[in-house]
């Protein structure tokens, strides 16, 4: 039974490159979060994702940063032209469905700009 | 605008002893609160949670007290371990326009051997 799994687990990018992080959710789960956790910091929340669907993407800036969740496939969440700022720890949840659920975290991915 | 504040950026704790963490929202729409627990370099994972309908709930050595009026919830660890050591993420969420869930900056608790 496996849970939430994100790859890669640590990722290097230059700045001005593409940082592409990838989030599976539990077997049987159709709704994705991610979340930012900068240093000393607590989980920010940055979009909501169903199948094919944004259900809720207040949290993610609007410039340079896109979510997806295919039909078939992982969640994507992309990071256009990263900057040193965006150095932080991406993680992705998943529930089996909206509202009052709690959400199963995978490990994250460490995001490094250099 | 932060909607879920624990104001303790850390606790300590001796072996045994209680172990008590504290939250405050802001937001009356929010009509769900859980606890997250995590680890360094692991996600965080769910503890235990608590509905607006209630004042209280209980699993094991966890308690979760709501006090809606006051907008405040704590969760009690009784009797404390080392291995809770960790930090204690409060969160809550509700029909505020979405269903996203507000997380609070976290709590790092050290239970002394």
């Amino acid at each position: 039974n496996a849970g939430v799994m994100q790859n890669p687990r640590h990722l290097v990018r230059r700045r001005g490159q593409e940082a592409r992080l990838r989030c599976s959710p539990m077997k049987g789960h159709s709704h994705v979060y991610w979340y930012r956790q900068l240093p000393e910091e607590g989980l920010k929340f940055m979009v909501y994702l169903q199948k094919e669907n944004i259900i809720d993407e207040s949290g993610m800036p609007k410039e340079r940063f896109s979510a997806e969740f295919p039909k078939e496939g992982p969640s994507i969440l992309r990071i256009q032209q990263v900057v040193r700022g965006d150095s932080a720890a991406y993680f992705c949840a998943s529930s089996p469905g909206e509202g009052l659920y709690e959400q199963y975290f995978g490990p994250g991915t460490r995001l490094t700009v250099t | 605008d932060q909607q879920v504040k624990q104001n303790s950026p850390s606790l300590s704790v001796q072996e045994g002893r209680i172990s008590i963490l504290n939250c405050d929202y802001t937001n009356s729409m929010f009509d769900y609160f859980l606890w997250y627990k995590k680890y360094p370099a692991e996600g965080p994972t769910f503890l235990i949670s608590i509905s607006s309908i209630k004042d209280k709930n209980e699993d094991g050595r966890f308690t979760v007290f709501l006090n809606k009026s006051a907008k405040h919830l704590s969760l009690h660890i009784v009797p404390s371990q080392p291995g809770d050591s960790a930090v204690y993420f409060c969160a809550a969420s509700g029909d505020t326009g979405g269903f996203k869930t507000i997380f609070g900056a976290g709590t790092r608790l050290f239970v002394k051997a």
